[in-house]
């Protein structure tokens, strides 16, 4: 596509439930990056997904958070059992490669838990 | 412990000024830096970036100046327009970008005419 997207746009659960938000990078970017940003804070990394090689996951918060990256191209970051906190803007960014240079972001999911 | 740092949070220059953003960062590691734009409900998009071998990089009203001795870089908007207002993120990698990007808090940045 044109540019990246996410869906959903917004996203509003209740504490306790899972939810997946997608990313779907630009045809060709082979380095895609999850971001997140929390009221009042900059970009947070979560995971970084490069090729077919192992992802960079040291950023993910908790175990209840998880990510997978099928065929190359559309990825999906799950959260289990969402709690307050998590509450966020979920940023999704591709490159053509690592050290290209900017990242092409999503205009993101603003997930609320209430 | 926040290795990029944007210590203004917020910044207002009037339209026509000079506008400078600061960043610091804490990694010697760190050799590639960006600055990214963000307007409400959009993604952030790339703004201007500087190698580590460079002290300066120009791109039209947008110029971002890299002190490594100081690890500090400053991003310089002339003139300012009223269309530059929004949230800019300083942006750091090591590895010549070969690692996830750094991000600090972000200025906001307003313009007024």
């Amino acid at each position: 596509g044109a540019g990246v997207s996410q869906s959903p746009s917004n996203k509003v659960t209740e504490k306790g439930k899972d939810v997946e938000l997608r990313c779907d990078p630009i045809s060709g970017h082979t380095a895609l990056y999850w971001y997140r940003q929390s009221l009042g804070q900059g970009l947070e990394f979560l995971i970084y997904f490069q090729g077919n090689s192992a992802p960079d996951k040291s950023g993910l918060p908790s175990d209840r958070f998880s990510a997978e990256r099928t065929g190359g191209s559309v990825s999906t970051l799950t959260i289990q059992r969402t709690q307050q906190e998590d509450s966020a803007v979920y940023l999704c960014a591709s490159s053509s490669s690592p050290g290209s240079g900017g990242y092409t972001f999503g205009s993101g999911t603003r997930l609320t838990v209430v | 412990d926040q290795q990029v740092k944007q210590n203004s949070p917020s910044l207002s220059v009037q339209e026509g000024r000079i506008s400078i953003l600061n960043c610091d960062y804490t990694n010697s590691m760190f050799d590639y830096f960006l600055w990214y734009k963000k307007y409400p409900a959009e993604g952030p998009t790339f703004l201007i970036s500087i190698s580590s071998i460079k002290d300066k990089n120009e791109d039209g009203r947008f110029t971002v100046f890299l002190n490594k001795s100081a690890k500090h870089l400053s991003l310089h908007i002339v003139p300012s327009q009223p269309g530059d207002s929004a949230v800019y993120f300083c942006a750091a990698s090591a590895h010549s970008g070969n690692t996830p990007l750094v991000f600090g808090k972000g200025t906001r940045l307003s313009v007024i005419a």
